[in-house]
């Protein structure tokens, strides 16, 4: 199975200053089709995951431009150019490149 | 709107069974994949398993493998969790979420508000 690692495990950040989300994963998510198979979703208190990013850097309908994903193989990034308090949750990354899908065990982020 | 809404869930008896429902509304229902998707109380994410649009492909995850099984019956939009010989270690919330594919490889894009499956003695 792909193991996919989140770091830090938690952020605090200040209303309007950036955040930069790390995920690795233990193999290529690069397949022979030329796509990236990484995801990032956004669990808020008390909700159900959504989707933010998918195949590494195109932003899901709806989510503000102020998120964007970056990365390539194993090392991928998501950033928030300036956070803001509805941003609060627990962001996790996916690989979707072979199954079992994973999950990274989440980034939780705060506002101070 | 589009919209997945799950049922079944409950505090049941170690070794008992379960059938969990996700009923789909808003869109094509038979053309996508569904996935189960587990959440232990707080804790992360962890994939059970997916179903094609058509019911005839199914994968689990190896925890669940040989104790769950997948279905959906197209023709009321619904999907169905089995669960059998269940352990505390099943207790969790079950989302259901629609790939954006036909399959499974393209990321959830609609997911069900969850239902809490407690299993206890």
């Amino acid at each position: 199975d792909i193991v996919m690692t989140q770091t830090p495990l938690s952020l605090s950040v200040t209303p309007g200053q950036p955040a930069s989300l790390s995920c690795k994963s233990s193999q290529s998510l690069l397949h022979s089709d030329g796509k990236t198979y990484l995801y990032w979703y956004l669990q808020k208190p008390g909700l159900s995951p959504q989707l933010l990013i998918y195949d590494v850097s195109n932003r899901f309908s709806g989510v503000p431009d102020r998120f964007s994903g970056s990365g390539s193989g194993t090392d991928f990034t998501l950033k928030i150019s300036r956070v803001e308090a509805e941003d609060v949750g627990v962001y996790y990354c996916m690989q979707s490149i072979q199954l079992p899908l994973t999950f990274g065990g989440g980034t939780k982020v705060e506002i101070k | 709107q589009v919209q997945l809404v799950e049922s079944g869930g409950g505090v049941v008896q170690p070794g008992t069974s379960l059938r969990l429902s996700c009923a789909a509304s808003g869109f094509s229902f038979s053309s996508y994949g569904i996935h189960w998707v587990r959440q232990a109380p707080g804790k992360g994410l962890e994939w059970v398993a997916i179903i094609w649009y058509d019911g005839n492909n199914k994968y689990y995850a190896d925890s669940v493998k040989g104790r769950f099984t997948i279905s959906r019956d197209n023709s009321k939009n619904t999907l169905y969790l089995q669960i059998n010989s269940l352990r505390a270690e099943d207790t969790a919330v079950y989302y259901c979420a629609r790939d954006r594919s036909s399959a499974w490889r393209y990321g959830m894009d609609v997911w069900g508000q969850g239902t809490t499956v407690i299993v206890s003695s």
